[in-house]
């Protein structure tokens, strides 16, 4: 099993549609929970960090976290041609451990 | 001051050459990474120096080498490549090693002919 699983995708959503992205992990260790997006030909840019169970918001993005399903997902709503890039999913164990990036989904906003 | 640097965006090089790639932030963050990225697949870590003393080296090949002169400051060392380790090179950083919110820069394409 993988650390981190992700659907590559790629997702493809209309526009002001709500767009759902998931990730599962396997362990149980894990504490911290990052969203990172990546625009093709460029870097990782975190859009959300959440560490405990139910969701958060910001903006047009919820995070969400069921640690007892070891699930976290992400929704973005009002999806925009703007959001369609690769959504890493990376968890993170406690302590001093190394956080692991999923394949990520490659979501498309459709005008 | 909210990013990070990284110089050269694009480099091309022969297997025999060597060369460097250098990172720079000045946000105070005191942990400083290097991973690897190929097309279609996640950052691949290299590299973690945490407070300038490396932490974690992932098995990578002596032929990269990591260096940190001072806490703003990461260098990747470069010598006898290979073709296949031609990618992106990202470096990244945070405010400390336990905490998973990383900065990334815009990386370096590298090319290795």
């Amino acid at each position: 099993q993988k650390e981190v699983e992700q659907n590559s995708g790629p997702l493809s959503v209309p526009e002001g549609a709500i767009a759902s992205l998931n990730c599962t992990y396997s362990d149980r260790g894990s504490q911290s929970f990052f969203w990172y997006r990546q625009y093709s030909g460029k870097s990782p840019e975190l859009i959300m960090s959440i560490y405990s169970n139910g969701d958060k918001e910001d903006g047009r993005f919820t995070a969400q976290l069921n640690k007892a399903s070891q699930y976290v997902s992400l929704l973005i709503r009002d999806s925009q041609p703007s959001d369609s890039a690769t959504y890493l999913c990376a968890p993170k164990a406690g302590g001093y451990q190394k956080v692991t990036f999923g394949i990520g989904t490659k979501l498309q906003v459709i005008p | 001051d909210t990013e990070v640097t990284q110089t050269p965006k694009h480099l091309v090089m022969g297997m025999t050459n060597k060369k460097s790639l250098k990172c720079e932030q000045h946000m105070g963050h005191r942990a400083m990474y290097w991973y690897k990225q190929k097309a279609k697949k996640p950052p691949e870590l290299m590299f973690v120096y945490s407070y300038e003393k490396l932490s974690i080296n992932e098995s990578v090949p002596s032929r990269f080498s990591p260096e940190c002169p001072n806490s703003s400051l990461l260098n990747l060392h470069l010598h006898a490549l290979q073709p296949e380790d031609s990618a992106l090179y990202l470096c990244a950083s945070s405010q400390d090693r336990t905490l998973g919110e990383q900065f990334f820069g815009p990386g370096t394409r590298l090319t290795v002919l």
